[in-house]
């Protein structure tokens, strides 16, 4: 079966600084989302990657699709208070609409 | 848009009392998922439904776990018995995916919390 592995499981970092989370697929994927969840919060939607190689920026947030289609990162630049959370991977392996959710990096920040 | 509503926000029950969680999905949404989320487990796919109809309930813990979608705008997460290890957040997400195919975002109802002394 297909086995995700997403990484750090924590984070804490000083504001100002950088962070990164990593999500590793043992398979190939279709596609990748990526979701952020307050704490006490529901998951919201991120971004969606589909070609290999890809690579889509949003403001500070930077998000990587791998070559292979296993992997990809989440990569935050100058991180600021307001990107406290819980990040989640969600793996599409083409099973007809479903999404299996990595373990989640959950990232705090100091002021 | 109202969003994914759940109800109730917070469930605290005893064991072995029946449970029934409610989702109202975004109107024009076919994809409807229920997941729960736990410190241990994560966020663990139960079940999810395309136009009404379950897709795939692997997750579904086991026999004391049901859900139902009589329509479009409705969907109902059961168990029966409940037991203290079934505490945890429960979710319900609606898509827009009209084909059950792909992959497509998914939008997040604030959750129910349950507790089972």
């Amino acid at each position: 079966g297909q086995q995700v592995m997403q990484i750090p499981q924590y984070q804490h970092v000083q504001e100002g600084e950088d962070f990164t989370t990593y999500c590793n697929s043992s398979t190939t994927l279709s596609n990748i989302q990526w979701y952020k969840q307050r704490p006490g919060g529901h998951p919201v939607f991120l971004i969606q990657l589909v070609k290999s190689g890809e690579v889509k920026k949003q403001k500070r947030l930077t998000f990587q699709f791998g070559e292979a289609k296993k992997n990809s990162s989440l990569h935050i630049t100058a991180t600021q208070t307001t990107d406290v959370g819980t990040y989640f991977c969600a793996l599409d392996y083409n099973q007809g609409g479903k999404l299996i959710f990595g373990q989640g990096t959950e990232l705090s920040v100091k002021p | 848009d109202a969003g994914v509503i759940q109800s109730p926000r917070h469930e605290v029950t005893e064991m072995g009392q029946e449970v029934t969680l409610r989702c109202k999905p975004i109107s024009g949404h076919n994809s409807l998922f229920w997941y729960r989320q736990t410190m241990m487990r994560g966020l663990e796919l139960l079940i999810y439904f395309n136009n009404n109809v379950p897709i795939d309930d692997s997750g579904m813990p086991e026999d004391r776990f049901s859900a139902k979608m009589p329509n479009a705008s409705f969907s109902t997460l059961k168990i029966q018995p409940s037991e203290p290890r079934d505490s945890a957040v429960y979710f319900c997400a609606s898509s827009p995916d009209p084909r059950g195919i792909v992959s497509d975002t998914q939008y997040f109802g604030p959750g129910t919390r349950l507790t089972v002394l």
